[in-house]
């Protein structure tokens, strides 16, 4: 069992590339979420989805998208990065109200 | 505007030692308080999860309390270990439903046990 799991763990990408981000759950939880969390501030939500085939935006969406093609599965997608998008992206997971988190991709945008 | 405040920033303690963290928080309406460690690298994972009519919950060495009236919680570690040494992150939910897409994070305290 291995919870949730984020590929890949680092990623450096040029200002104006795009790259996705992979979520894997197997605890068969139906709510998954992607957060960033910055130096200094607390944790804030890009996206989530309340099952597969849903997505629903967070507080900072925008430059981002996703896709739950599958329960198991979150993808963050940015499709051109920029410097204000390094920052360290978790993905978390969650039945009832517990969440369990990954831990994290660390992404540098130059 | 919804707002978690922790104190303080950073904490150095003497292993062994005991202490405690602060969290203060303007969450309205409240449902549940959480307590997470995250070790550097790693994502947060959770420590207590506290509702409305929970005083006290401990997991361990920590015990976590909370007050609804003045919107307070504390997060006290006893016997300290350099294992403890982590962020601590502070987070309150208005809802009791299902799906935590509606959290409020604080900032974290950052701990650091010594030898």
């Amino acid at each position: 069992n291995a919870g949730v799991t984020q590929t890949p763990k680092f990623r450096v990408l040029k200002t104006g590339q795009s790259m996705t981000l992979l979520c894997a759950q197997d605890m068969n939880h139906e709510y998954m979420y992607w957060y960033r969390q910055d130096p200094g501030m607390g944790l804030r939500l890009i996206h989530y989805s309340v099952g597969e085939g849903t997505t629903a935006k967070g507080e900072v969406p925008d430059g981002y998208n996703v896709s739950r093609l599958k329960k198991q599965n979150f993808l963050l997608g940015l499709e051109s990065a920029a410097p204000s998008q390094t920052s360290v992206y978790f993905c978390a997971s969650s039945y009832g109200i517990a969440l369990h988190f990954g831990n994290g991709t660390r992404l540098t945008v130059t | 505007k919804n707002q978690v405040e922790q104190s303080p920033q950073s904490l150095i303690i003497l292993e062994g030692k005991n202490c405690t963290l602060q969290c203060n928080y303007t969450v309205s309406p409240f449902s549940n308080l959480r307590w997470y460690k995250q070790d550097t690298g790693r994502g947060p994972v959770s420590l207590t999860i506290m509702t409305f009519s929970e005083n006290t919950k401990s997991n361990g060495r920590y015990t976590a309390t909370l007050d609804a009236d003045t919107k307070q919680s504390s997060l006290h570690i006893t016997a300290s270990q350099l294992s403890d040494s982590a962020s601590y992150i502070c987070v309150v939910s208005p809802w009791s439903g299902a799906g935590s897409y509606q959290l409020t994070f604080g900032k974290g305290t950052k701990l650091s046990v010594i030898p």
